[in-house]
């Protein structure tokens, strides 16, 4: 129990594209669902909680308007990159929240 | 007051040895401090985790050991093998957020 898969597991875009990243919790609902970016050989760094119905709240840094987060629904949650530009490309993390939290496999994003 | 700090940052054992990693933190009011594993390319798996009101958890061959005076929390690995070669991670939260705060890793790699 307790899976959370995202899609697409990798991505290659042009800069100045959007890209969306799908999360979704296979077997349970999630209220809240998490955000995280990951450099190479760095640890997690969150970017924003996600509630169900309601806005994102974003970290610190993290720009609401570059990083647009919708969690339409109890199992799903989405992280769209707007204009994405070279400096976005990385490892993008979600989770879902349930007792604790439980983590997608990940999506990398190449922005060329 | 935020930080978890974790150290070492790599640690290399020999096949069957014990694998410790160890990690401190501020806040005493965190009250959940999960283990993550993570392998390349994919997203952090639960290990194990301890709440501050034992000192010790143990999960087949990882062990979690809680000094609450010291404010310090370490993972043992026993009988380390080289499928363990992985990246893990340390994490604190709050139950009532579970936003959490998660170490800088340790990339552990076992010699066969």
């Amino acid at each position: 129990g307790a899976v959370v898969s995202q899609h697409p597991s990798r991505v290659i875009c042009k800069s100045g594209t959007s890209v969306k990243i799908e999360c979704r919790s296979l077997d349970f609902q999630a209220t809240t669902m998490f955000w995280y970016r990951q450099f190479p050989k760095q640890s997690l760094m969150l970017m924003a909680t996600s509630n169900e119905g309601s806005k994102a709240t974003y970290e610190q840094g993290v720009e609401k308007d570059k990083f647009l987060i919708n969690h339409a629904s109890l199992t799903l949650s989405t992280l769209t990159v707007t204009s994405a530009h070279p400096e976005d490309s990385s490892f993008y993390i979600c989770s879902a929240l349930l007792s604790e939290q439980f983590f997608g496999p990940g999506t990398r994003l190449t922005v060329l | 007051q935020q930080q978890v700090k974790q150290s070492p940052q790599s640690l290399i054992v020999q096949k069957g040895g014990i694998s410790i990693i160890n990690c401190a933190y501020e806040n005493t009011a965190f009250d959940y401090f999960p283990w993550y594993q993570q392998f390349p390319g994919k997203g952090p798996a639960l290990l194990i985790a301890i709440r501050p009101d034992v000192s010790e958890k143990k999960e087949g061959r990882f062990t979690i050991s809680f000094n609450k005076s010291a404010k310090q929390f370490s993972l043992h690995i026993m009988d380390s093998q080289p499928g363990d070669s992985a990246t893990y991670f340390c994490a604190a939260t709050f139950s009532g957020t579970y936003k959490y705060i998660f170490g800088t890793g340790t990339r552990l790699k076992v010699l066969a």
